[in-house]
Parts: C-alpha cells; structure tokens; sequence
C-alpha cells in the first residue's frame, strides 16, 4: 500500500487565487511528521511547511498552510494568493518516528501551473 | 542562510565507469542522507548517514553504492559501475537532529546522466 499518496497529477489555478493540494497518508506509527517540498522546472528541493502528528493546531507559513485532518490521515497544502512563481511541482512526504534511518517518504506529486 | 550544496550540477559519465557525487551538507547537521529522482518519478530514500555510519539503506541502495565522509564538511555518493537505469537526480540532504520533528535541508541536485 502506498503510504503517501497524491491524487491530483496536475493543477491549474489562476493568479492570486488560493490552491489545495491533496495528500493522504497510511501509517500506524503514532508520532509522525508530514512534510510540503516545491520543485520549481529548476530541480531543487525547497521545504515550504511541517506538521507534526501530535500538533493542536494547523501549521502556517506564510501564504501556505496545511489543514491537518488526523482522522482521515490527510495533510492537504493550501496556497493563498497564487503567483506565478508558485508554478512548480509539489511533493507531501512523511516521516514516521519508528522508521530507521529518518527517512522521507514522497508521494508522486502535484504539477500547480499559475495562470496570469 | 545556511544551505546544502552539491557538485557538479550535471555529471555524464559512460555505462560501467565510476562516479562520486558530492554534497557539503549544512555546517551544524548531524544527520546526512542521499535520495533520488528519476525522471518524472517520485524521490526515493537511498541512505541515512550519522556517526560515520549508515543508519539505514533501501533496497536500491546496493553494493554498487557507498557513501564516506572523508572530511569534517564532505558527505560523498560513489557509485562503482554505472548502469543505464542510474539516470537520475540525485539530491543530498541534512537534518540537525533525528526524529518525526526535524527538517530535511536538500541540495539542489546533481542530474547524472549515464551514456
């Protein structure tokens, strides 16, 4: 079973719109991390925003944010205000306590395309 | 602001030869790992580094594969013979602690293309 998953291949939104990027996840380890990368068309990693498993409240960082639903094991990214620099690829990722190593686990990604 | 770095940028190197990527990863980290990229594909975990040894490796990670700090700032990928389906981007990351809360800085990838 896939652990992270990302059901939207690709987006489009229009400038200075807000976008939702949808990740759902699977794990029985009880304390985990849930974590937003961008990959603009130039190939970096760019870390945008962490969520905890045992955080109250719903991580903000600037014009991102993520609404943290436990229950339903999702962790959806929310852009406010899209620019045109926000066109790149999106990728959810976890991290489980119990898993060696500290390894990320990617899910497929979004491609978000900002329309002017 | 602190960051990862990564060199070259673009290696390409013939079927069979040796490579070695190399990562200077963020001055105060304690924790160092090497992920990939195939083209259009997911990031994968390839390994974990901490204390001069590896913490964890997946199954890609296999004996054509090895990582060394050989220094205070290098961390290092070589990879002995290169096959066709090595083709990737390979990316270096640094955390300063371990655990589910602790950030993952990557570098900005090193695109190695294998003829």
């Amino acid at each position: 079973a896939q652990k992270i998953t990302q059901t939207q291949p690709g987006m489009f939104v229009q400038e200075k719109e807000a976008v939702t990027l949808d990740c759902t996840y699977d794990t029985s380890d009880p304390s985990y991390g849930l974590f937003w990368y961008k990959q603009p068309s130039s190939g970096e990693m760019i870390f945008l925003i962490y969520q905890g498993s045992y955080d109250q409240q719903n991580a903000t960082e600037g014009r991102y944010s993520l609404n943290f639903q436990k229950a339903r094991k999702s962790a959806n990214l929310v852009i406010s205000a899209s620019q045109l620099g926000d066109s790149a690829m999106y990728f959810c990722a976890m991290r489980e306590l119990k898993a060696a190593g500290n390894k990320l686990t990617f899910g497929g990604g979004t491609r978000v395309l900002v329309k002017p | 602001e602190p960051e990862v770095t990564q060199t070259p940028s673009h290696q390409v190197t013939q079927m069979g030869q040796e490579v070695i990527l190399r990562c200077v990863p963020i001055s105060n980290h304690l924790y160092f790992y090497w992920y990939r990229q195939i083209l259009g594909q997911k990031v994968e975990f390839l390994v974990s580094f901490y204390n001069n040894e590896i913490s964890e490796k997946s199954e890609i990670f296999d004996d054509q594969f090895s990582v060394e700090r050989p220094d205070g700032s290098n961390f290092t990928l070589k990879i002995r013979s290169t096959k066709l389906e090595d083709s990737a981007m390979y990316f270096c990351a640094s955390s300063e602690l371990a655990g589910s809360v602790d950030t993952q800085y990557f570098g900005p990838g090193t695109r190695l293309t294998v003829l």
